[in-house]
Formats: C-alpha cells, sequence, structure tokens
C-alpha cells in the first residue's frame, strides 16, 4: 500500500475562495482523521470518522470547515470561504482497531493551505 | 474528554547524551500511548508505543516507561545522534471500549529536539 495519500500538497489560494483538501486512506483502515498542525496550536483533532461515519466533529473551528467521506477510500475537507487565518498543514491520517484494540495512526504527507 | 501535556517544549543536548520527554494524561482508562517524531517540513511517524498492560517498552535507543498510578509516560533516547533533531510528539486516546472514544488521538504540544554535535 501506497500509505495515506493527500493532494494537494500545496494549495495558495485567495481569502473568500472555496479550498477542498483531499485524503484517500490505507486500504482497509477503518479510521479516518483530520488534522491541521500550526506553530501556536500544535496538532488539532478537526474531525474523525468510523467506517465512513463522521462520529466526533468537535474540533471543527466553524461553520466553515466541512468533511465528508462517501466511501472507505475518500474523504474531503472543504473551508467556504477560506480565511488567512486558516493557513496552516492539515494532515489527514488512518488506522484500524481490531478487537477494541487501538493501533498506529498513519499520516498522509499533508496539505499546506496559504490563504492570502 | 482526554488532556495530554507534554514537557519541555525544548530540549537541547549533546550528541551521545541521552534525551527525556515527559507526558502526563487525564483519562485514566487511556489504554494505548504512542510517541511520533516529525522530522522538518514531514509528517508525524511513530517511533515506539506502549500499551497499559506493561510499564516498560525499549526499540534499540529509544525506550517508553508508563506510570498508570501517576498517568504519566515518558520518552527515553540514549545515545543521541544528529540523525535524532526533529519534534515529537507524545499521544493518547480516550479510554478503553467502553467511552467510545475510539481510535482518536489527543496529541501533546510537542517537543523540539536538537542534537548538537
Amino acid at each position: 500500500d501506497a500509505g495515506v495519500i493527500q493532494s494537494p500538497r500545496h494549495e495558495v489560494t485567495e481569502m473568500g475562495q472555496e479550498v477542498t483538501l483531499r485524503c484517500k486512506p490505507i486500504s482497509g483502515h477503518d479510521y479516518l482523521f483530520w488534522y491541521r498542525q500550526t506553530m501556536m496550536r500544535g496538532l488539532e483533532l478537526l474531525i474523525y470518522f468510523n467506517n465512513n461515519v463522521p462520529i466526533d466533529d468537535s474540533g471543527m473551528p466553524e461553520d466553515r470547515f466541512s468533511a465528508k467521506m462517501p466511501n472507505a477510500s475518500f474523504s474531503t475537507l472543504k473551508i467556504q470561504p477560506s480565511e488567512p487565518r486558516d493557513s496552516a498543514v492539515y494532515f489527514c491520517a488512518s488506522s484500524l482497531r481490531q478487537g477494541g484494540i487501538n493501533t498506529e495512526a498513519f499520516f498522509g504527507q499533508g496539505t499546506r493551505l496559504t490563504v492570502v | 474528554g482526554e488532556n495530554v501535556e507534554q514537557h519541555p517544549s525544548t530540549l537541547s543536548v549533546q550528541e551521545g547524551d541521552s534525551a527525556v520527554i515527559k507526558c502526563t494524561y487525564s483519562d485514566s482508562a487511556s489504554n494505548y500511548f504512542p510517541w511520533y517524531k516529525q522530522e522538518l517540513g514531514k509528517r508525524p511517524q511513530l517511533i515506539i508505543d506502549i500499551r497499559s498492560n506493561v510499564g516498560e517498552k525499549k526499540d534499540q535507543r529509544i525506550a517508553v516507561t508508563l506510570n498508570k498510578t501517576a498517568k504519566h509516560f515518558s520518552l527515553h533516547i540514549t545515545e543521541t545522534q544528529p540523525e535524532d533533531s526533529a519534534v515529537y510528539f507524545c499521544a493518547a486516546p480516550p479510554g478503553g471500549i467502553l467511552t467510545g472514544g475510539g481510535n482518536k488521538l489527543t496529541f501533546g504540544t510537542g517537543t523540539q529536539l536538537k542534537v548538537e554535535l
């Protein structure tokens, strides 16, 4: 498996524009996470899915952020409209929980978003 | 939810010395404690993890210790090398099956480790 794949790697957009980040988890993993990383706030969990169903979106900053997982191999994180304070690195991660046992979360390479 | 605190925020050691990073967690039911290493501009990657049924785990130059009573766990790196320079994150999930926390991780704020020649 090629690991967790995110696209694009870099995104520069103007304030007010819609931004869509994409993620393909590792095949067979049943959990998918979206994290945001900034110098000020570190790694923050935005939302996570279990078997394509959103479980906890309490980390989503505001209504401008939305995430979907239409199937087991694809997820999107959308920001509309984008603002300069959304500039960060966004990581997608996936993992497998077997028999109630937590296992390693594998991270994608991240999308560096810059909103100007 | 889980609260994870990590110290120190920066750590500078001489090559060959040991480095220790400490974390505390709040959820007494947490049962899995991974450590991630993130090199500059790269993704976090797991370097070692420990489960609540053991007190220590070692993998070559790195080891993790867990004190469930005190709710803290530590990363130990011995014989540090320049390539150990990176940011290290501890993490913990909400505890156990019954809490329904699933596999999500709360990360510490990170420790910037610098190994100087």
